[in-house]
């Protein structure tokens, strides 16, 4: 199975910081990552597809990079309203795997 | 708007069955299929498998092999998955999700089930 490794596993940052998650397999997969947003007590919600497109209807402040083990989740201004959980997918391979999950809060 | 509606909480007892439903809505259904991901207590994401809804051909992760059953009614455009001979290691909540079959997205999910599984 592929591992996908985020980094940090926790993160607290201020409104209006540039905030940078970082995802990293245990082999090359190409752009095939996919990024998620859980909020608690939420499903999940798509963010990036294929590692760098925005999902529509996604504040343009999130982008993604990166290509076949690297990976990066970008978040240009944190706003109050982007405190979640954040989980890159691979799907390279079967079978699918996610990382552990980045935990985001604000200070 | 595009919706995948689950069905409710349960509490099974070890060694029984449970079948989480997922209605879909908004969507031509056969276009996508159904992914099942799960997510035990202050856990991460888990992903089951798959099924494609147009020809039923299904995916399932190895260690869930012989245990998961993933079904569609496209009559009622609705997923099932059963999950069988429970133990507390399967206490989570189940999660369906339209699933890309492109780029293998998971998008929208449903609101989740949580199973309890306890003597």
């Amino acid at each position: 199975d592929i591992q996908m490794t985020q980094s940090p596993s926790s993160l607290s940052s201020s409104v209006r910081d540039r905030v940078t998650i970082t995802c990293q397999a245990s082999q090359d997969i190409s752009n095939s990552l996919n990024w998620y947003q859980q909020k608690v007590g939420r499903a999940p919600k798509l963010l990036i597809y294929d590692a760098s497109n925005l999902e529509a209807g996604v504040p343009s402040r999130f982008s993604g990079s990166g290509s076949g083990a690297d990976f990066n989740l970008t978040i240009s201004s944190l706003q109050p309203e982007d405190i979640a959980t954040y989980y890159c997918q691979q799907y390279d391979n079967l079978p699918i795997t996610f990382g552990q999950g980045t935990r985001l809060e604000i200070k | 708007q595009v919706q995948l509606v689950q069905s409710g909480a349960e509490v099974k007892k070890p060694g029984a069955s449970v079948k989480v439903s997922c209605k879909a809505s908004g969507y031509t259904f056969t276009t996508f299929g159904v992914s099942w991901v799960r997510q035990a207590p202050g856990q991460g994401l888990e992903w089951m498998g798959w099924i494609r809804t147009h020809n039923a051909n299904i995916n399932i992760k190895k260690k869930f092999q012989g245990r998961v059953s993933l079904t569609t009614d496209t009559s009622t455009t609705t997923a099932y998955m059963e999950l069988r001979s429970l133990t507390s290691d399967d206490t989570a909540v189940y999660f369906c999700a339209r699933w890309d079959l492109g780029y293998n997205w998971f998008d929208p999910w449903g609101q989740g089930t949580l199973l309890i599984v306890s003597s």
